[in-house]
């Protein structure tokens, strides 16, 4: 079956610790997201990728990195600078951005502070 | 800049009754509007769109809903509510034209009661 896997789905951060999020799809998308979703606030963008070794800063970058080495991969690094990095992130992909196409999304990983 | 709303946090109906999640969008062109539902610690699935056409949409799980261009409006509805349906849904918008970001309201609960 096609879709999004997100590993692992808890998290725990020391303080100074940077983590790395996994999201790997098989479904041959060239468009890749990372959202971070808190209570009431919905999903708001933290980086995007249109295609392989390129990616954008999304509404809320900072104290975050990625990096797009291969079409099928899209990690996630939580940095030290991050101050508040706990809240639930999830991985998307759709065909390409812009498209009538929707996202599909992962299972989602929730970090939480040691 | 494009913004969606969806202007309940929670709305509550009695299983068997019709329901209805209000959703309206703000976009510079021609709009591409998404219906999702998440369960608790999972991803987004994706429920229904509107691209063009008839302004009726229909959807998995027996939703649809109505497109209105002149109160720039998606309403999601279901005829008969299912306790099942209890979940959180996500209204989103993009439109036409280049690569896009799309919009994600902050959410709406629904609260089905048996």
């Amino acid at each position: 079956d096609g879709g999004i896997t997100q590993s692992p789905k808890y998290l725990f951060r020391k303080e100074g610790q940077n983590v790395t999020l996994s999201c790997e799809q098989n479904l041959n998308h060239d468009a890749m997201y990372w959202y971070r979703q808190d209570p009431g606030q919905g999903l708001r963008l933290i980086y995007y990728s249109q295609i392989v070794n390129d990616f954008q800063k999304g509404d809320i970058a900072e104290g975050y990195s990625v990096s797009r080495e291969k079409k099928e991969s899209f990690p996630l690094t939580v940095t030290s600078a991050q101050k508040n990095p706990t809240a639930f992130y999830l991985c998307a992909s759709s065909e390409r951005q812009g498209t009538n196409q929707p996202q599909h999304f992962g299972d989602g990983t929730r970090l939480s502070i040691l | 800049a494009q913004s969606v709303a969806q202007p309940e946090d929670q709305v509550n109906v009695a299983e068997g009754n019709p329901l209805t999640v209000k959703c309206t969008y703000s976009v510079s062109g021609n709009p591409y509007l998404f219906w999702y539902v998440q369960y608790p610690n999972r991803g987004l699935q994706f429920l229904l769109k509107y691209i063009t056409g008839d302004n009726l949409v229909k959807g998995s799980y027996g939703f649809e809903a109505e497109f209105n261009k002149s109160q720039t409006s998606f309403h999601l509805k279901k005829p008969s509510a299912l306790v099942s349906d209890s979940a959180l849904y996500f209204c989103a918008a993009t439109y036409s034209g280049g690569y896009q970001k799309v919009t994600f309201g902050t959410g709406t609960k629904l609260q089905v009661i048996p």
